[in-house]
């Protein structure tokens, strides 16, 4: 059974301090997505990253893909409130099903 | 484009009642996945259909949940009867033929009392 662990599983952090959240498995992924999830909405899609060692930026987000295509990470440089949420990472599998197998969620809490 | 469609988006319910959630999908979208979460975890997957064909329904609890997607588009999701342990947000989400971006409906929230 594939399984995501993230860390932490909860933040809160004051605003313009940075910090990293990690997303581990033993398993290897085709691809990875990262999510942000506000109170009563779905998750919106944030990043997809496919190639081992692959990093992305998004504005102050910077996400990278482990060489081994088992893990990730999200750094998010100078936090700002606008940045709470649940952070959701997603893998998914190398059966060329698309199955989905997301992590336990890190909330992340952003303080004025 | 227009992105996934839920309804209804909250519901309350008494245990032992049925319930259903209707999903409408990215159009042209193939693969269209029902999720269950529970309050600050991470989704899980419930059924996942390409086309009006099951790909993956191992974690349905098959003895009260159903679900189908007649004609490749729409998606119902049913729950009968519902447990107090069923309440959570329920999700749809679909993916296109790049396979690896999955988009999300805004979710049902269903309260069993």
């Amino acid at each position: 059974t594939q399984l995501l662990e993230q860390s932490p599983q909860f933040l809160s952090i004051q605003e313009g301090e940075n910090l990293t959240v990690y997303c581990n498995s033993s398993s290897v992924f085709s691809s990875l997505q990262w999510y942000r999830q506000e109170p009563g909405e779905g998750p919106v899609l944030l990043v997809t990253v496919v190639t081992g060692g692959e990093v992305k930026k998004l504005k102050r987000l910077t996400f990278q893909f482990g060489d081994a295509r088992k893990d990730s990470s999200l750094h998010i440089t100078a936090a700002q409130p606008g940045d709470t949420g649940l952070y959701l990472c997603a893998g998914v599998g190398t059966s060329g099903t698309y199955k989905y197998i997301f992590g336990t969620g890190t909330r992340l809490k952003v303080l004025a | 484009e227009a992105g996934v469609a839920q309804s209804p988006r909250y519901k309350i319910i008494e245990k032992r009642q049925s319930v259903a959630f209707w999903c409408n999908p990215i159009s042209g979208h193939a693969t269209l996945y029902w999720y269950q979460q529970i309050l600050g975890q991470g989704p899980k997957l419930l059924i996942q259909f390409q086309n009006n064909g099951v790909v993956d329904d191992s974690q349905l609890p098959k003895d009260r949940f159903s679900a189908e997607r007649l004609k490749g588009v729409d998606s119902t999701l049913k729950i009968q009867p519902a447990k107090l342990e069923d309440s959570a947000v329920y999700l749809c989400a679909s993916t296109g033929n790049r396979g690896y971006e999955q988009y999300f409906g805004p979710g049902t929230r269903l309260t069993v009392t």
